[in-house]
């Protein structure tokens, strides 16, 4: 069964700071790969997706994600947060487009204006 | 307006009352689900279905039910809530597969519960 990890629970960064938040996943085969994200008091919304071809993909807000598979990884990145991008942060993997959607922990993240 | 409709968004009971949270989606999806969130832990499958009377287990079923006797309403049911279930619930429906390219999952606005 997949698995994702999501390492950093909790990081605060002031505006402007350069993001990047780690996602790991444990499958060996084919796998779709998104970000999610909770804003307060909301209900999750798609951040960006993986499926195939480049492995460096945009979102919406900025944001973009590379997936490394000789290292299992989908990190989030983002060149200059903003006081609005405070939110939760989930890391998803849907392995040969089955029908589980396995999320990862989370990541709490706080922008200090 | 396409989306995913829980009720309701809080909820607060005591131990062994049965209770159903209710959801729908006005999208013509066929997979629905049921996810709960606690802190450190993400969102954990409770349940989901591909269609009208086809449901399956996710990772986490034990102490909870399920039904799909139409496509558009996936209600979930605590037969005897205990205060381990109190936690956060969404609801989320899509196109088949799940999380196809095009058709990534909707989630509603979740309902809180509170088992005491």
């Amino acid at each position: 069964a997949q698995s994702v990890s999501q390492h950093n629970h909790h990081v605060i960064l002031s505006e402007a700071a350069s993001l990047e938040l780690g996602c790991n996943y444990s499958y060996g085969g084919t796998v779709n790969l998104f970000w999610y994200v909770q804003y307060p008091g909301q209900h999750l919304q798609l951040l960006l997706k993986y499926f195939s071809g480049d492995p460096l993909v945009k979102g919406i807000k900025g944001f973009e994600a590379e997936f490394i598979k000789s290292k299992f990884s989908f990190n989030l990145r983002k060149p200059s947060v903003q006081w609005s991008d405070t939110a939760e942060y989930f890391c998803a993997v849907n392995a040969e487009a089955g029908n589980m959607l396995t999320f990862g922990g989370g990541t709490r993240l706080m922008v200090k204006p | 307006e396409a989306q995913v409709t829980q009720n309701p968004r809080y909820l607060i009971t005591v131990t062994g009352k049965k209770l159903t949270v209710t959801c729908s989606q006005n999208m013509n999806h066929e997979y629905m689900s049921w996810y709960r969130q606690d802190p450190g832990l993400g969102l954990r499958q409770i349940y989901y279905s591909m269609n009208v009377e086809v449901t399956d287990k996710g990772d986490v079923p034990e102490g909870y039910k399920v039904s799909r006797k139409e496509k558009r309403n996936f209600p979930l049911i605590l037969e005897s809530p205990s205060p381990n279930q109190t936690s956060l619930y969404f609801c989320a429906s899509g196109s088949l597969p799940a999380s196809s390219y095009n058709s990534p999952l909707h989630f509603g606005n979740g309902t809180r519960l509170t088992v005491t």
